[in-house]
């Protein structure tokens, strides 16, 4: 079983307000992802973290920030939330240990998303 | 053209039915995952391959690498398997990124 965990799964809040999305894992996992996803639509990433204070943006331009301060915690801050970030969040972690060619990458292991309404 | 190609995006099914799912890529890749979304977001990880076969329970997963081919079986499917069923490959290029496929939403009706 997983051990990732994202918070609020569901939060609706006002335009203008901030907003952290927390992600903790107990796997001791360096790698941590965020990906955001519309309904009905494919997965984009947003951030990535190789591990403690290693932070990167994705392939997705994105508004929001993160911070990798320990290992275990990969949370994710909106300064200023528009109807635009209505959007559900994923958090994800792996192993490291990556190595090119196959017979390598890790199983990635996804935390229950958390869905975030602005209005 | 995406890197990753799902089909079909959309598939009914009757239960009990065997079910494929297919996903073709077109980049060198290191690893490919298959991942179930069921309604509400969630995201399980089903398989890990980077050649040949894995089986879990009524789930078979195959890839051939010189096809740049990967198939997602389901035998007796089941209400329960309806859920969005995802493609994502891992390349050497894009260190350990994810490219997802479009997803495929399978229904099985009982």
């Amino acid at each position: 079983e997983a051990d990732i965990y994202q918070t609020p799964r569901y939060l609706v809040i006002g335009t203008g307000k901030k907003i952290t999305l927390e992600c903790s894992q107990t796997m001791g996992h360096d790698k941590m992802y965020w990906y955001q996803q519309d309904p009905g639509m494919e997965l984009h990433l947003i951030h990535y973290s190789y591990g403690v204070n290693s932070t990167e943006k994705g392939d997705l331009s994105s508004e929001s920030t993160v911070s990798r301060i320990r290992t275990e915690h990969f949370p994710l801050t909106l300064e200023s939330a528009r109807p635009s970030h209505t959007s559900q969040y994923l958090c994800a972690s792996s192993e490291s240990g990556f190595m090119f060619g196959l017979g390598s990458g890790n199983t990635i292991y996804f935390g229950e998303g958390s869905w975030l309404t602005v209005v | 053209k995406n890197e990753v190609e799902q089909s079909p995006q959309n598939l009914t099914a009757q239960e009990g039915e065997f079910i494929t799912i297919n996903c073709s890529y077109s980049v060198g890749i290191s690893a490919l995952h298959w991942l179930q979304q069921h309604p509400g977001g969630g995201i399980v990880s089903l398989f890990m391959l980077s050649s040949g076969k894995k089986k879990h329970g009524r789930l078979i997963a195959t890839i051939n690498i010189q096809e740049k081919h990967s198939s997602l079986h389901i035998t007796a499917s089941h209400p329960r398997d309806s859920a969005v069923y995802i493609c994502a490959v891992s390349s050497a290029r894009r260190g350990s990124r994810l490219t997802f496929g479009e997803g495929t939403q399978l229904t099985v009706n009982p």
